[in-house]
């Protein structure tokens, strides 16, 4: 079975600043999805960004990337020009790429505060 | 209203009572989830569903039991309720054309179990 870790509870950073959220996996599959979900105090889950494990290329979605290191197993989320709006819980999560009934393993989760 | 929503979304109940939280999506996704969320877990598999009439087990099944007699709807019961299931429920869908199957989330049920 796949685990997913987080290993930074809490982070605050101040408002503007450039702020990276750590994420490892462990899985014996090579083909699988990797996800970042934002879960802000409205508790919705948003997808901020998705990576495939058989492209080499980061994936970007405007102020956030992803720092995707396959062998490594590591899988980190840089977010830049922070903004109040992203205080949120952030959670990593995995996926094998097989049939679509596979569900998804999280991460435990890092809150991420953004200081004004 | 389109998406996927849940009912209720808030629900306090007793030890020993049964309760069905309810799911449904407007896009016929095929497949459906429910997760569970507790302090300190993240977010665990409950049950899945591939289609109408296809469901399997995750990995925090016990207790819980589903069903899946509709594509749209996908119900989660806790036939007899316990402390340890106070949690926010998470209901989900996708879909094959959804890039990496992409899970589109409801916006939960808090169940307080006393």
């Amino acid at each position: 079975a796949q685990t997913v870790t987080q290993s930074q509870p809490e982070m605050s950073v101040q408002e503007a600043e450039t702020v990276t959220l750590s994420c490892t996996y462990d899985t014996s599959e090579n083909n699988y999805y990797l996800f970042w979900y934002k879960q802000p105090p409205s508790r919705q889950m948003i997808l901020v960004i998705r990576q495939e494990a058989y492209k080499q290329q980061n994936a970007t979605e405007n102020r956030f990337s992803v720092n995707f290191q396959k062998a490594a197993k590591s899988f980190s989320l840089k977010i830049s020009d922070s903004q109040l709006g992203d205080t949120a819980m952030y959670f990593c999560a995995f996926r094998y790429s097989g049939g679509g009934a596979d569900g998804l393993t999280f991460g435990k989760g890092t809150h991420l505060i953004i200081q004004p | 209203d389109a998406g996927i929503t849940q009912s209720p979304r808030y629900k306090i109940t007793e030890t020993g009572r049964q309760v069905t939280l309810m799911c449904h999506q407007t896009w016929s996704h095929s497949y459906m989830f429910w997760y569970r969320q507790d302090l300190g877990h993240g977010l665990r598999l409950i049950y899945y569903s591939a289609a109408a009439d296809i469901t399997d087990k995750g990995e925090v099944p016990d207790g819980y039991v589903v069903s899946r007699s509709k594509t749209e709807n996908f119900p989660l019961t806790l036939e007899s309720a316990t402390r340890s299931q106070t949690s926010v429920y998470f209901c989900a869908s996708s879909e094959q054309a959804l890039l990496g199957y992409e899970q589109y989330f409801g916006p939960g049920t808090r169940l307080t179990v006393t």
